[in-house]
């Protein structure tokens, strides 16, 4: 089974740190992918990366950057946190190309994140 | 450009009753449609998938859904609702211009009473 596991399932902190939020894949996936998740919102995608250092900005990438140094595993790094990033944050993964289930996304269990 | 439109940010069911979750998708390429499943307190896992094979869908846990070009629908059924299916569904999209993204929906919060 392909796990994607996520460094924490809580965070708390303070306006203007510098929060890094860290993804693992082991299924050797190329595509990654950094969600957040609001009620009523559904998940709005922040950044995605087809390969390794390559990335491509989403629908919100404000306020957020990301790494991927490495082919297993996907930053997100929000340089100086705001009350208005309080959310859920997943992270997923999956194939690229013409792989059977390439199209499918695996999910992590998501990091709730509050900035007081 | 696609989108997806959950029809319904709630909905109720009693244990054993049809569930019905509605979901209608934009796409200028055939799509790919997804639905997936949240449980409390986890991330997102498959339900099932078309992929532009049989229209008729089915997915884990007793639930399919029904590919209609014509009404641009999606739409998750389960002939008997059970307690355990209490839960949040997202439907999904992906295009083929969009390679490796997909759009997801707001959301439908399924709840189940006994």
């Amino acid at each position: 089974d392909v796990k994607v596991t996520q460094s924490s399932r809580y965070l708390v902190k303070r306006t203007g740190e510098k929060v890094f939020l860290e993804c693992v894949q082991d299924m050797d996936h190329e595509n990654m992918f950094w969600y957040r998740q609001d009620p009523g919102l559904g998940l709005r995608l922040i950044y995605f990366s087809y390969d390794v250092k390559m990335k491509e900005k989403g629908d919100i990438p404000e306020g957020y950057s990301v790494s991927r140094e490495k082919k297993e595993r996907f930053s997100l790094i929000l340089e100086s946190a705001s009350t208005n990033q309080t959310s859920m944050y997943l992270c997923a993964s999956s194939l690229s190309g013409l792989a059977e289930n390439s199209d499918t996304q695996y999910f992590g269990p998501g990091t709730r994140l509050t900035v007081l | 450009a696609q989108s997806v439109t959950q029809l319904g940010s709630h909905v109720s069911v009693s244990e054993g009753a049809l569930v019905l979750l509605r979901c209608n998708y934009s796409s200028s390429v055939p799509p790919y449609l997804f639905w997936y499943v949240q449980y409390p307190n986890q991330g997102l896992q498959l339900l099932l998938k078309y992929t532009s094979a049989a229209t008729l869908v089915k997915g884990i846990n007793g639930f399919e859904a029904e590919f209609k070009k014509s009404e641009t629908s999606f739409h998750l059924t389960k002939p008997s609702a059970h307690m355990s299916d209490a839960a949040e569904y997202f439907c999904a999209v992906k295009g083929g211009t969009n390679a490796g993204k997909s759009t997801f929906g707001d959301g439908t919060t399924l709840t189940v009473k006994p």
